[in-house]
């Protein structure tokens, strides 16, 4: 069973501080990888994806992909009181049709 | 970019009623749709997903069902509902294989 694996948090940082999320996967075929930030009663929004190794960057957000070590992360720089939502990874399997969710981490940045 | 339509937006139905949940999405043609059930504090479960119209696959077994009588038109069912099926029904559309999944704004259903 494909598995996706984020630790649930709560992770709290302060304001002005980088937030580093992780995320584990267990289908070494995964092919495409999603971030997602879900506020409270809301439904997820995405806000980076990645295909390749290495890092990839969209203004404070980068997204870090390591498929040897099935490891895909997220940093958020100088973090904002309005990051503070639950953050989702998702993959894709092998035949780029299905996607797994984690259970998501929960970001609180203090003020 | 696509726009998906959901509703409504919260739902309270009593146990053995049925169900209907509509999406519709703009903006793209021949898309990927998606129907997800989140429960509370927790990540989502893929229930059903389609390809093209009249095309529904199946990830778990359930008394839920899923139509797609028009290509832009994906309906979640149920003649019968439980109380575990209370949750957070969202919908997602994919452009293609492997693109970002983007979702409507889901239906917070409770069960009584």
């Amino acid at each position: 069973q494909k598995e996706v694996e984020q630790n649930s948090g709560p992770l709290s940082v302060p304001e002005g501080a980088i937030a580093s999320l992780n995320c584990t996967y267990s289908d070494r075929g995964s092919q495409s990888f999603f971030w997602y930030r879900q506020y409270s009663g809301k439904s997820p929004e995405l806000i980076m994806f990645i295909y390749s190794n290495g890092d990839k960057e969209d203004g404070r957000f980068t997204a870090q992909l390591n498929k040897a070590s099935q490891y895909v992360s997220l940093l958020i720089r100088d973090s904002q009181p309005s990051d503070s939502a639950t953050y989702l990874c998702a993959v894709t399997d092998g035949s780029a049709r299905q996607l797994t969710f984690g259970s998501g981490t929960q970001l609180t940045v203090l003020p | 970019s696509q726009t998906i339509h959901q509703w409504p937006a919260t739902l309270v139905q009593p146990v053995g009623s049925p169900l209907s949940l509509e999406c519709t999405v703009e903006g793209t043609s021949n898309p990927n749709l998606y129907w997800y059930r989140q429960a509370a504090g927790r990540g989502l479960q893929l229930l059903f997903y389609s390809v093209g119209i009249g095309q529904i696959s199946s990830e778990v077994p359930q008394n839920l069902s899923a139509s797609r009588p028009q290509d832009r038109q994906f309906i979640l069912s149920s003649k019968k509902l439980l109380l575990s099926d209370s949750g957070f029904y969202l919908c997602a559309c994919e452009t293609g294989v492997g693109q970002p999944q983007h979702f409507g704004d889901g239906t917070r259903l409770s069960i009584l």
